[in-house]
C-alpha cells in the first residue's frame, strides 16, 4: 500500500518558467511533510518541509503549499534553473515517530535552457 | 569523514550468502537511519538509531535483517541468507539531533546486487 505517492514520474520545463511538483498521501496522520532532491550517483538532500498547522512555507524559489483536506501537497520552484534537474521525492511522517520517514516513488524534473 | 560514509559502494553476492553493510556516519551525529530504494522507487524505511538504541525496526523485512550501532557510531546492517529480491540500494543517514531526519545527511549507498 502506497501511502505517500507521485503520480508524475517525470515533468520537463523551460528555465525560468514555474515547476510545479505533486504529491498525494493517504494516511491522516502524517503530519509533517518533505521533499528532498536527489542528483545522479548523490544520495537525497533535505530541501524544503511543512508541518500540518501551516498550508505554505516558503524558503527562496521554492514554495510547498499543504492541502490537508485533499491530501496534497506540491513543492513550486520559480523560476526554474537548469541546476534544477533532479529527482525531486517528497516523504511523510507522523510527530509520534519522526525518526521514520515514507517516500514517494520521485518524479524526475528536466529544466531545460 | 566530512560526510556519511557507506561500505562497500558496491557489492555482488550470491543467493544464501550472508552480507554486511557498514554505515559510518558524520561524528557526533545521534541518530541513524537505513533505508533501501529499489530502481524507480522512492526510499524505503527499514530501522533507526538514536545514538546505541534501535528505536524503530518497523521497516525490516523479515528476520533475515537486523542492524547493530553498539557504539553509538558505525552502525552495520546485516543480511542473511541474500535472495533475490534483496537486490536495491542501502542508503544510511544521519543527524545530529535525535530523529531530526529532515537534518539527516544520506550516503551515497551501498548497491548490492544477488545472483
Amino acid at each position: 500500500d502506497q501511502q505517500v505517492k507521485q503520480n508524475s514520474p517525470s515533468l520537463s520545463v523551460q528555465e525560468g518558467r514555474i515547476s510545479i511538483l505533486n504529491c498525494d498521501y493517504t494516511n491522516s496522520m502524517f503530519d509533517y511533510f518533505l521533499w528532498y532532491k536527489k542528483y545522479p550517483a548523490e544520495g537525497p538532500t533535505f530541501l524544503i518541509s511543512i508541518s500540518s498547522i501551516k498550508d505554505k512555507n516558503e524558503d527562496g524559489r521554492f514554495t510547498v503549499f499543504l492541502n490537508k483536506s485533499a491530501k496534497h501537497l506540491s513543492l513550486h520552484i520559480v523560476p526554474s534553473q537548469p541546476g534544477d534537474s533532479a529527482v525531486y521525492f517528497c516523504a511523510a511522517s507522523h510527530s509520534s515517530n519522526t525518526g521514520k520517514l515514507i517516500f514517494g516513488q520521485g518524479t524526475t524534473l528536466q529544466v531545460k535552457p | 569523514g566530512a560526510g556519511v560514509s557507506q561500505s562497500p559502494r558496491y557489492k555482488v553476492t550470491k543467493r544464501g550468502q550472508d552480507v554486511a553493510l557498514r554505515c559510518d556516519p558524520i561524528s557526533g551525529h545521534v541518530s541513524l537511519y537505513w533505508y533501501r530504494q529499489a530502481l524507480g522507487q522512492g526510499p524505503e524505511f527499514l530501522t533507526y538509531f538514536n545514538y546505541e538504541a534501535q528505536q524503530d525496526k518497523s521497516g525490516l523485512p523479515n528476520d533475515r535483517f537486523s542492524a547493530e550501532r553498539p557504539e553509538g557510531s558505525i552502525s552495520t546492517l546485516t543480511i542473511q541468507r541474500t535472495e533475490q529480491r534483496d537486490s536495491a540500494m542501502y542508503r544510511c543517514a544521519s543527524s545530529l539531533k535525535g530523529q531530526d531526519v529532515a537534518e539527516a545527511f544520506f550516503g551515497q549507498g551501498t548497491r548490492l546486487t544477488v545472483v
